[in-house]
Order: structure tokens, then sequence, then C-alpha cells
């Protein structure tokens, strides 16, 4: 069971605004920044948002994150039918003497 | 250009032990903190160590503390992962991955291809 709890699927069509959230704790999220990764089925994870709402050069802005106390939000507009991947929250959890937690995934569905 | 390719990984038997290595190149190696991540078949994503710049701050998940051991040699820019009493549950894709600052953090802005562990009698 993951330490970040996201909702393990979400669809949408294209052109439409998807959201996917990710819940965790005092420790993680409530603490520290939180990252998004986009993984392709076969492919390594790709970074999507860094630091709550960076985007790294490259990533459109169609891609949006935030952060509101312990929960994290990842917003996609203009979906296309290239965003059908699984998307990962992450966070450094000051318990356990520090340690990288990662939220189970949301796997996105675009019809 | 920012490179990792991980190699060593493998079928090793249950209890058995494994070392993975990831050369680096395109990026100044000790000035970043590097990551281990693995994905088990169908499964998500796991942080399992990391290790400061200067290697002197690693840390370690839950699931492999006291069997996994991170290091780094900044002279080489490799980054290695000693996996040792293997059990099945660590069957899985294992990532070498660069994170974005000196400090270990889940900032991971470059992944290698990732390179299979499997354990398994």
């Amino acid at each position: 069971q993951s330490v970040l709890t996201q909702t393990p699927s979400a669809s949408g069509t294209p052109g439409q605004r998807v959201t996917m959230s990710c819940s965790g704790s005092s420790s993680n999220i409530g603490s520290n920044y939180v990252y998004w990764y986009r993984q392709l089925p076969g492919t390594a994870p790709k970074l999507l948002i860094y630091r709550n709402d960076q985007r790294p050069s490259g990533v459109p802005d169609r891609f949006s994150g935030s952060k509101s106390g312990t929960s994290a939000s990842l917003a996609i507009s203009g979906l296309r039918s290239e965003d059908e991947a699984d998307y990962y929250c992450a966070a450094w959890d000051d318990s356990m003497n520090g340690r990288g937690v990662f939220g189970g995934g949301t796997s996105l569905t675009v019809l | 250009e920012v490179q990792l390719l991980e190699s060593g990984g493998g079928l090793v038997q249950p209890g058995g032990s494994l070392r993975l290595s990831c050369a680096t190149s395109g990026f100044t190696f000790s000035t970043y903190a590097m990551s281990w991540v693995r994905q088990a078949p169908g499964k998500g994503l796991e942080w399992i160590s990391g290790i400061s710049g200067g290697g002197g701050t690693t840390y370690y998940g839950d699931s492999v503390k006291g069997r996994f051991t991170i290091s780094r040699d900044n002279s080489k820019s490799t980054l290695d992962l000693q996996m040792n009493n293997l059990r099945a549950g660590d069957t899985a894709i294992y990532y070498c991955a660069k994170t974005g600052v000196t400090t270990v953090t889940t900032w991971i802005d470059y992944w290698g291809q990732g390179t299979l562990v499997t354990v398994s009698s």
C-alpha cells in the first residue's frame, strides 16, 4: 500500500480538462514539495511537474500542478490521445529517518 | 546530453546477491544526488534508496533497509546498488535516477532505461 494515495483510474475525452489527486500527510506532502511523473507503457517515467507547480522545459503548459495542505493535484487541459499513460505523484517523507514515497499511480484513459 | 545506463540485472535465486551499476555522463555527477527506483511487474513505482552528491548521506526505503546498500564513485561517475538476501518480492525493473539537486529528494529529472532483476528458484 502506497504512502501517497491516488485514484487508480481516470478518463476524459479529447480536448477535455482532467484532474487527478494525490493525498498524503503532514510528514510528506504537508511539509515537502510534490513531484509528478508520467509513464508511457514500456518506458521510463518522465518528470512533468517539480516543486509543486513548476514545469520543466519542454513540458507544455497544458500540464499544471498545485498543492494545498496535505494534498496535491495534477491538471491536464486540452486532453490528447497521447496523454494516455500512468501518472505518479511523489514527495519526500520526513518519517522513518527520511525516505522518498510515490503514489500508487493513476491510469489515464483518453476515450 | 544526460545519459544513465544501468547494468547488472538478471536472474538470481532467493537469498542470493546482485550488484547493479549505473554509468552516467553528460552532467557533473558529484553535484547531484542519485536514487534507485524500482517497479515490480504490473505495479507502480517504488523509491528504494538515495545518496547525496558527496556520498556522505544515504537513505533507504523500509522494504530494502538492511539488505541493500547504495554507493557512488564520483571519480568514475558511477552509482551502485548492492542487493543482498534477495526475495521474490524484489523482482522488478530497477531504474537509476538523477536528482535535480545535491540533496536526496524525489525530484528526478533523468531516468535510466532500467534493468530487470528476477528473483526466482
